[in-house]
């Protein structure tokens, strides 16, 4: 598609419980970006594909975030027992190159109460 | 640290006036600056993005600036209109691997 698709728009989850997020990047975008945007926009790298391939996962928590990028399927990005300071905006964004252009999703809102 | 700091926060301006945004960063080594415009609810977007090379860029009404010497840039809207109300991003990107470090951004509101 013309624009990065993310999915759902919102999503609300207990704390402890998982939460799964989608993102389909533009086609021909062989890059894909996670970043968690908290209050007053401070955006958070969190980890980059290269196609299927980790390309930088410097800004994950790893312990219970984990996000995959599959041939023929939309990206996901995985919190294991989620936290309440989990609750944040998600934003996918896909670029054609490592260095050229991000086009950002709409975001995944998440709650966690 | 890498950091990319904005001025001011947020700003009211009337439709039809002409403002300035701010933006100080410290990421190191450079590649390229970017401004983004985000509405309410949604995602960011591109508005300019520059080079080291690069003094100034525009995109309509928007015109962005960068001294690469004193890692400054600066993002000014022309005759704003109603619908430039929303979050202006400044966001610079590190030389290698295309990690994005994002300002806080700046809030604007424009009021007829």
């Amino acid at each position: 598609g013309e624009e990065v698709a993310q999915t759902p728009k919102h999503l609300v989850r207990g704390e402890g419980q998982k939460a799964k997020l989608y993102c389909a990047p533009i086609k021909g975008h062989s890059y894909v970006f996670w970043y968690q945007q908290v209050l007053k926009n401070e955006f958070k790298f969190l980890i980059s594909f290269q196609n299927e391939n980790v390309f930088d996962e410097t800004g994950m928590p790893k312990e219970r975030f984990s996000a995959k990028c599959l041939p023929n399927s939309p990206c996901s990005l995985e919190i294991q027992a989620t936290k309440l300071e989990d609750s944040a905006v998600y934003f996918c964004a896909s670029s054609q190159g490592r260095s050229l252009e991000q086009y950002f999703g709409p975001g995944t809102r998440l709650t966690v109460t | 640290k890498n950091q990319v700091e904005q001025s001011p926060q947020s700003l009211i301006i009337l439709e039809g006036k002409n403002c300035t945004l701010q933006c100080n960063y410290t990421v190191s080594p450079f590649s390229n600056l970017r401004w983004y415009k985000q509405d309410t609810g949604r995602g960011p977007v591109s508005l300019t993005i520059m080079t080291f090379s690069e003094n100034t860029k525009s995109n309509g009404r928007y015109t962005a600036t960068l001294d690469a010497d004193t890692k400054q840039s600066s993002l000014h809207i022309t005759a704003s209109q109603l619908s430039d109300s929303a979050s202006y991003i400044c966001v610079v990107s590190e030389a290698a691997g295309n990690k994005l470090t994002f300002g806080g951004g700046t809030r604007v509101l424009v009021k007829p």
